[in-house]
């Protein structure tokens, strides 16, 4: 079966402090991933994807992701959180070729002043 | 800027009476889809279209009903709102290409009472 796994449902990280949001996957064929976020009451807030090409991924507001074929894995990474981050974020795939997106459960990121 | 809008934000509505809710996008994308999601789960797949065709997921109720009368907007209806349904839908489109990537919707928040 095709399915994302965000083993997480809360992370915890300080302002400032390095973040790291992780994902792995199982798909058949070539994984198209994605990340976003989501804000209270708000729809999915599109931060960045990867096809092909390039491992390291970067988005917006300055996430970035990682792309690991052997660890079946896409985490998201921040170098440095604001408190701003906060929110919930899902990971995303979507096997080659195949038009449905499949989701995480969610991880819920906390940024503490 | 080119977009997805879903019309209203929040809605409420009574128990069994018919309720529509409307997606429009500027992105003259041919894949459209509607979401549910409840409580801050990942987002289910209800159905989407590939151009005029349909394609509904095999576990969505028959309570829920889809029209796209044309490429820039798609209906969701749901014939007898129950408590269960109440939700935030949320619509996204589907970029091919180099415009590959999903774009979602702000949603629209649905209260049944």
């Amino acid at each position: 079966a095709q399915s994302v796994a965000q083993p997480e449902d809360q992370v915890n990280v300080a302002e400032g402090n390095p973040l790291t949001v992780k994902c792995t996957y199982s798909v058949s064929g070539n994984p198209y991933l994605f990340w976003y976020v989501q804000y209270p009451n708000r729809g999915l807030q599109f931060l960045l994807k990867y096809i092909t090409g390039d491992n390291l991924v970067k988005g917006s507001y300055g996430f970035e992701a990682e792309f690991n074929k052997s660890q079946t894995s896409f985490h998201l990474k921040k170098p440095s959180a604001l408190v701003s981050d906060s929110a919930l974020y899902f990971c995303a795939v979507t096997p080659g070729g195949y038009n449905k997106l499949i989701f995480g459960a969610g991880t819920r990121l906390a940024v503490h002043p | 800027d080119a977009m997805v809008i879903q019309n209203p934000r929040y809605q409420v509505t009574q128990f069994g009476k018919p309720v529509t809710l409307s997606c429009s996008q500027t992105l003259n994308h041919n894949v459209m889809y509607w979401y549910q999601q409840k409580s801050s789960q990942a987002p289910k797949l209800l159905f989407h279209y590939y151009d005029k065709d349909f394609n509904n997921e095999a576990d969505t109720p028959d309570n829920f009903q889809s029209r796209r009368p044309n490429t820039s907007f798609c209906f969701l209806d749901i014939r007898s709102p129950g408590l269960g349904d109440a939700a935030m839908y949320l619509c996204a489109t589907r970029g091919t290409g180099a415009n590959y990537g999903y774009t979602f919707g702000s949603g629209t928040r649905l209260t049944v009472v």
